[in-house]
């Protein structure tokens, strides 16, 4: 199992720009989420799916859109890219036998 | 409030025990968890505990939950200079949604 994986690793854009962050698990997990970590905030919750089809938001959505059309993939979608997005993405997937979330390795973005 | 508290600096001597400390909120919660950072990595689930226990230990990890206080508390026995990392509390909200601590730094010193 690869288990949670993320592409890009490393990302710059230009204020304005879109892009699309992928995430991708092969656990079978229902639940996938998605975090973004800035310097002495600790992780927030954006985006989060408890199924294919089927997504809510987090503590911080603005800015960002998600859809999930497979259990496998979770991908997040910046339409307008703001510097104040500039952030550590991670995307995770939840298990079920303690409710454990599985963290990618993260998504470094900088948008200038 | 909805936030999970934690001190934010930590320094001890190599071989000591560290005390990590962590309030939350949410008297509902079912699992708690207690994630490491190195620098530039990704989060490292170390150990959680289900929110009727008192106590879980783990090798050099002790979890102790106060559910009166909303108090966790996460305790590295023989602190090693690899320990040196921030640590993050953090509470199940559902649907394996994690509401974070703002993490606490660990620097370990030979």
């Amino acid at each position: 199992n690869a288990g949670v994986t993320q592409t890009p690793k490393f990302q710059v854009l230009k204020t304005g720009q879109s892009m699309t962050l992928q995430c991708a698990q092969d656990m079978n997990h229902e639940y996938m989420s998605w975090y973004r970590q800035d310097p002495g905030m600790g992780l927030r919750l954006i985006h989060y799916s408890v199924g294919a089809g089927i997504t809510d938001q987090g503590e911080v959505p603005n800015g960002y859109n998600v859809s999930r059309s497979t259990t496998e993939d979770f991908p997040l979608r910046l339409l307008s890219a703001a510097p104040s997005q500039t952030s550590v993405y991670f995307c995770a997937s939840g298990g079920t036998s303690h409710n454990e979330q599985f963290f990618g390795p993260g998504t470094r973005l900088t948008v200038l | 409030g909805e936030d999970v508290e934690q001190s934010l600096f930590l320094s001890v001597r190599e071989g000591d025990s560290s005390v990590i400390n962590c309030t939350y909120t949410d008297s509902s919660s079912t699992y708690l968890y207690w994630y490491k950072q190195e620098p530039g990595a990704g989060l490292q689930l170390l150990t959680y505990i289900f929110s009727n226990m008192d106590m879980k230990q783990d090798q050099r990890l002790t979890v102790l939950l106060n559910k009166k206080d909303k108090h966790l508390s996460l305790r590295i026995a023989d602190t090693q200079t690899g320990d040196s990392a921030i640590y993050f509390c953090a509470e199940n909200r559902g649907y394996s949604t994690l509401t974070f601590g703002k993490g606490t730094m660990l620097l370990v010193s030979p």
